[in-house]
């Protein structure tokens, strides 16, 4: 069975410093693995997936991500925080076994950006 | 930009009322999701539909609850009798295709939070 842990429900940084959110996985096969993002008021955003070609994905708004089978990781960083970053985050991994492949969640990130 | 929308955004109901959450997917998308929060944890799968029927389901989602796709633009979730742990944020999502597709992204609406007293 797959899941997805993430490591902090809240993380705070300064504007302009560098943004990591911590995701690891537990998958018995090659996963594909997701980040979305919530805005206030705002459904669930896809930022970035990976699907088992680059192992550094890059999404939307400067955000990437780099999975690591030897850590089972698939932390998301950027290098510099903007005020316009404060929202929840959620990693993903796709379910296997189905036929469409529901999303399975970590618990979320909350991310503060402060002035 | 095409979106996924939901309606009502909070819904207030007592305990052993039915409720029916609607949502209505991007136009050109054929399958159709929900999830659900409960506050504090995780984003959880319900069910999942396809060509009118349903696909998969978790073991969340028990005989309480039903989907339909009414009219051919909505996508509604019902729940029969709604119990206090069924107070939660629920979530609709549709994608083009299906799992392996490039374009299996699935797309999520803002949500209807379900409050049972």
């Amino acid at each position: 069975a797959q899941s997805v842990t993430q490591l902090g429900s809240h993380v705070s940084v300064s504007e302009g410093a560098l943004v990591l959110l911590r995701c690891n996985y537990s998958s018995s096969v090659p996963p594909y693995l997701f980040w979305y993002v919530q805005y206030p008021n705002q459904g669930l955003q896809l930022l970035l997936k990976y699907t088992s070609a680059a192992t550094l994905v890059k999404g939307i708004n400067g955000f990437e991500a780099e999975f690591k089978k030897s850590e089972t990781s698939f932390h998301l960083t950027k290098p510099s925080a903007h005020m316009s970053d404060a929202a929840e985050y959620f990693c993903a991994v796709r379910s296997y076994g189905g036929s469409q492949g529901n999303l399975i969640f970590g618990k979320g990130t909350k991310l503060s950006v402060k002035p | 930009e095409p979106e996924v929308t939901q309606t009502p955004s909070h819904q207030v109901t007592q305990m052993g009322q039915e409720v029916i959450l609607r949502c209505v997917p991007i136009s050109n998308h054929l399958y159709f999701y929900w999830y659900r929060q409960i506050l504090g944890q995780k984003v959880e799968f319900l069910v999942s539909f396809y060509n009118n029927e349903i696909s998969e389901k978790s073991e969340i989602f028990d005989d309480q609850f039903s989907v339909e796709r009414p009219d051919g633009s909505n996508f509604t979730l019902k729940i029969r009798s709604t119990k206090l742990e069924d107070s939660a944020m629920y979530f609709c999502a549709s994608s083009e295709a299906g799992q392996g597709a490039s374009t299996d992204t699935q797309y999520f609406g803002p949500g209807t939070r379900l409050t049972v007293l």
